[in-house]
């Protein structure tokens, strides 16, 4: 099973709306990604977990906030967004062997709009 | 600061035929290289990675090849078919939990 959950899959929301996006994985991965990617843009790194604690913040605005509330699940609270963060957001995770990277798997993402 | 670059936007190329897709690094301190392919509105697929000790890594048509010395890593297809029209990411990463991703190439297959 290399699968990474992500719901929703499309999402609408308002500027004064708090939303949560989910992914969850279930590969005994203990490291857990949050990236955003725009049209014809490649994926930019938001938010990394590594053993449920957050280990890298790209500066991302306070308005998302991620939660990690155990090893197999991710989450990114989401209020007061602008038009500008619609977007296709991807989770990834990946089996994090001491200093060793391997493949990250990603999810099908979310398609956020912003209106 | 762009650290993983791929030059060439699309390229397109006769199904049977060999497609090659290139990736340029910056930073000497990555130490594993992977490959992904992504269709528009879906998440990355991996395809294929390879690390820093070796210099090519085989997975069926998909071929990786690494050239440290001059920090450059490429993909081929063999042969390539139209359910390979993609887009293709290079990714990159050390000893840190980040990936870093090139901007991508869209491969078109032409039958």
């Amino acid at each position: 099973d290399t699968e990474v959950t992500q719901t929703p899959k499309h999402l609408v929301m308002g500027m004064t709306n708090k939303k949560s996006l989910k992914c969850e994985q279930h590969m005994g991965h203990r490291a857990m990604y949050w990236y955003k990617q725009k049209a014809k843009k490649p994926p930019e790194l938001m938010f990394v977990y590594s053993y449920e604690k957050l280990s890298i913040n790209e500066s991302v605005p306070s308005r998302f906030s991620p939660e990690c509330p155990n090893s197999s699940l991710l989450n990114l609270h989401l209020h007061a967004l602008q038009p500008e963060d619609s977007a296709l957001y991807l989770c990834a995770s990946s089996l994090k062997q001491g200093l060793t990277n391997t493949e990250a798997f990603f999810g099908q993402g979310t398609r956020l709009t912003v209106v | 600061d762009q650290q993983v670059k791929q030059n060439s936007p699309s390229l397109s190329v006769q199904e049977g035929r060999i497609s090659i897709l290139n990736c340029d690094y910056t930073n000497s301190m990555f130490d594993y290289f992977l490959w992904y392919k992504k269709y528009p509105a879906e998440g990355p697929t991996f395809l294929i990675s390879i690390s820093s000790i070796k210099d090519k890594n085989e997975d069926g048509r998909f071929t990786v090849f690494l050239n440290k010395s001059a920090k450059h890593l490429s993909l081929h297809i063999v042969p390539s078919q139209p359910g390979d029209s993609a887009v293709y990411f290079c990714a990159a990463s050390g000893t840190g939990n980040q990936f870093y991703f090139g901007t991508g190439t869209s491969l078109t297959v032409i039958p």
